[in-house]
């Protein structure tokens, strides 16, 4: 079992629609919980951290973290082109884990 | 800040070369990680430094890499010999704290490294 799964997508949505990417992790220790952008021949970039359970908005994202169900995810709403990217979950006890990220499309 | 800086941004070597990637972090920051990225494996951490002192290297794939951190603001990762399974991109991230609190990693643009 990876430590952090995501779907690896391609995912896709129209413009103005919201996105949902999934996260789930294995180690019940971990502390926190980051979400990062990369776009296409960039670095990431980080987009929103979250350490406690619940929701964390920030504009037009949301995270939440359910650590009972070992499950962090990230809504984007109002999608627009330019959100088009591959997201990475990475998740924190001492050391960050990647996931292998999903790719969204967001289609004009 | 200029943020993390890396170089050099391309490589391209021969089998059985010595490479070395290089990596300044941002000032102030105490930890330092090194990330190879492929299609097949995703972002894998490599190793990872605090205030200088490597410690965690479980992620070096082999007795070929190696990485130092001389002093705070400097780092070199280098593998000898190289092979064409290491052709990947090699990210330096850098962060103020570690493990539980603030620890947004703060990555650099990325050696793209090839080897033939």
């Amino acid at each position: 079992q990876k430590e952090v799964e995501q779907n690896s997508g391609p995912l896709s949505v129209p413009e103005g629609a919201i996105a949902s990417l999934n996260c789930t992790y294995s180690d019940r220790g971990s502390q926190s919980f980051f979400w990062y952008r990369q776009y296409s021949g960039k670095s990431p970039e980080l987009i929103m951290f979250i350490y406690s359970n619940g929701d964390k908005e920030d504009g037009r994202f949301t995270a939440q973290l359910n650590k009972a169900s070992q499950y962090v995810s990230l809504l984007i709403r109002d999608s627009q082109p330019s959100d088009s990217a591959t997201y990475l979950c990475a998740v924190s006890n001492n050391d960050m884990r990647f996931g292998a990220g999903t790719r969204l499309t967001v289609k004009p | 800040d200029a943020g993390v800086i890396q170089s050099p941004r391309h490589e391209v070597t021969e089998m059985g070369q010595e490479v070395t990637l290089r990596c300044k972090p941002i000032s102030g920051h105490d930890y330092l990680f090194w990330y190879r990225q492929t299609m097949m494996r995703g972002l894998e951490l490599l190793i990872y430094f605090n205030n200088n002192v490597p410690i965690d290297d479980s992620g070096m794939p082999e007795d070929r890499f190696s990485a130092k951190m001389p002093n705070a603001s400097f780092s070199t990762l280098k593998i000898q010999p190289s092979e064409p399974r290491d052709s990947a991109v090699y990210f330096c991230a850098s962060s103020l704290e570690g493990g539980g609190g603030t620890d947004t990693q703060y990555f650099g643009p990325g050696t793209r490294l090839t080897v033939l």
